[in-house]
């Protein structure tokens, strides 16, 4: 089965600050995870991939497959990046699943 | 990115009635829809799983004559939430992925922008 856990349903953090969001997940096969978000009244969108090994927006995860975890990471938040934040997991079948989600606040 | 187009985004109907929402991929075709319903607060609980021109699989405790996906074409998916009751009142939110034109790579999900479904 495919299991997605983001442990923080609530992230605060003051802008400059380095912003770190927890994902762990459980699946048997090879993963591909992902992190979305969706900004306030918007859908959601694809953030990043763990096999574009990209910087978006400041933010990079890296897969750690012996710790099953697939962290989000920024150096310097910015208030712009208040948001609620989906670590997925696709597996078989091409399903993606999501984990609870963690919101983000950046204050000022 | 692709887009994909739901609707209605909001819709009221009464208990015992039944709503059809549609998910549409505009400017690529999608050869797997999924759908997801979302409780306030919480996360996307995936529902179904629709390949065009089969049928729906569903995901463990969602009733398949309660929740009738189609997807007669790659570019449309349907959810008719039947006999809706209150306790069906949620948003839903559906996603495509597909082969998506001038885009190389691994396929992505693009998403919907949901419907506020109510049931009074």
């Amino acid at each position: 089965a495919q299991r997605v856990t983001q442990p923080e349903k609530l992230l605060s953090v003051f802008k400059g600050a380095p912003v770190e969001l927890k994902c762990n997940y459980s699946y048997s096969g090879s993963p591909e995870l992902f992190w979305y978000v969706q900004y306030s009244r918007q859908r959601l969108q694809l953030l990043l991939r763990h096999i574009s090994r990209e910087s978006i927006k400041g933010f990079t995860a890296d897969l750690n497959k012996g710790e099953t975890s697939f962290h989000l990471k920024k150096p310097f938040a910015q208030e712009e990046d208040s948001a609620m934040y989906y670590c997925a997991l696709r597996g078989g079948a091409q399903k993606l699943v999501f984990g609870q989600g963690t919101r983000l606040t950046i204050n000022p | 990115g692709a887009v994909v187009s739901q609707h209605p985004s909001r819709v009221i109907c009464k208990s015992g009635t039944s709503v059809k929402i549609e998910c549409r991929s505009l400017d690529f075709q999608a050869t797997t829809m999924f759908w997801y319903r979302q409780f306030p607060k919480q996360s996307l609980m995936l529902m179904a799983t629709s390949n065009e021109g089969s049928k729906a699989t569903y995901e463990q405790g969602v009733e398949k004559d309660k929740f009738l996906i189609n997807h007669a074409s790659l570019t449309l998916s349907t959810l008719t939430v039947t006999s809706a009751h209150p306790e069906d009142s949620s948003f839903y939110i559906c996603s495509a992925t597909g082969q998506v034109p001038n885009q190389s790579g691994n396929t992505e999900a693009f998403f919907g922008q949901g419907t506020r479904l109510t049931v009074v």
